[in-house]
């Protein structure tokens, strides 16, 4: 059984660059969450959408973006890249998104701001 | 405002005496808190959680024990083992206005079993 898949795994991109990055949530699951992982820190919430609704954003400027597809996959946009941008991008599938149960990782996408 | 706290960066502990880990939160709020683990270049995998109607929760080898009134919880690892040497995250459940739940996770404990 394929577990979440985050494309890519990778990627170096210029300041004021916009990067698009991907998910595919475990078959089943409708619901994906996008976190942000700076070195030394914890993951952050940036959004959950669930049935192709956004149900909530954390504190990140509007430079951040995402949507969700009608096969529960999801993108995430970020605009005119800033250094402090450079972190890991971690995806997290879910059935729906409540509770303290079942939140499965992607390996996450490391994107680094030069 | 760091909602959720892990005060202690690394942890060495023998191979099978008992791992403590500990966590501090703020926010009375939270539902759920959830303990994860997680190795270099992987996401975080899910160990174990509690709800907070709850004090403790057993999963073989891993405990969490919740202390709401000192909003402090504690995840044990007994016998601990070299393969759980890895980085430990807690975690706090949320309910977000528009239905689903956000975590707040802590800085992590680095924990390293010696043989």
């Amino acid at each position: 059984d394929a577990g979440v898949t985050q494309s890519p795994t990778h990627l170096i991109k210029t300041r004021g660059q916009h990067v698009t990055l991907r998910c595919s949530p475990i078959s089943g699951h409708k619901s994906v969450s996008w976190y942000q992982q700076v070195l030394g820190q914890g993951p952050q919430f940036i959004f959950q959408y669930y049935e192709k609704e956004e149900r909530g954003r954390g504190n990140f400027p509007d430079r951040f973006s995402a949507r969700q597809f009608p096969n529960y996959s999801s993108e995430l946009n970020v605009n005119a890249l800033l250094l402090g941008d450079s972190a890991l991008y971690l995806c997290a599938s879910s059935l729906d998104g409540r509770g303290g149960y079942g939140y499965t990782f992607g390996s996450g996408t490391r994107l680094t701001v030069v | 405002d760091q909602q959720v706290k892990q005060n202690s960066p690394s942890l060495s502990v023998q191979e099978g005496r008992i791992s403590i880990l500990n966590c501090d939160y703020t926010n009375s709020m939270f539902d759920y808190f959830l303990w994860y683990k997680k190795y270099p270049a992987e996401g975080p995998t899910f160990l174990i959680s509690i709800s907070s109607i709850k004090d403790k929760n057993e999963d073989g080898r891993f405990t969490v024990f919740l202390n709401k009134s000192a909003k402090h919880l504690s995840l044990h690892i007994v016998p601990s083992q070299p393969g759980d040497s890895a980085v430990y995250f807690c975690a706090a459940s949320a309910k977000l206005t528009g239905g689903g739940n956000k975590l707040t996770f802590g800085t992590g404990t680095q924990l390293k079993v010696e043989l």
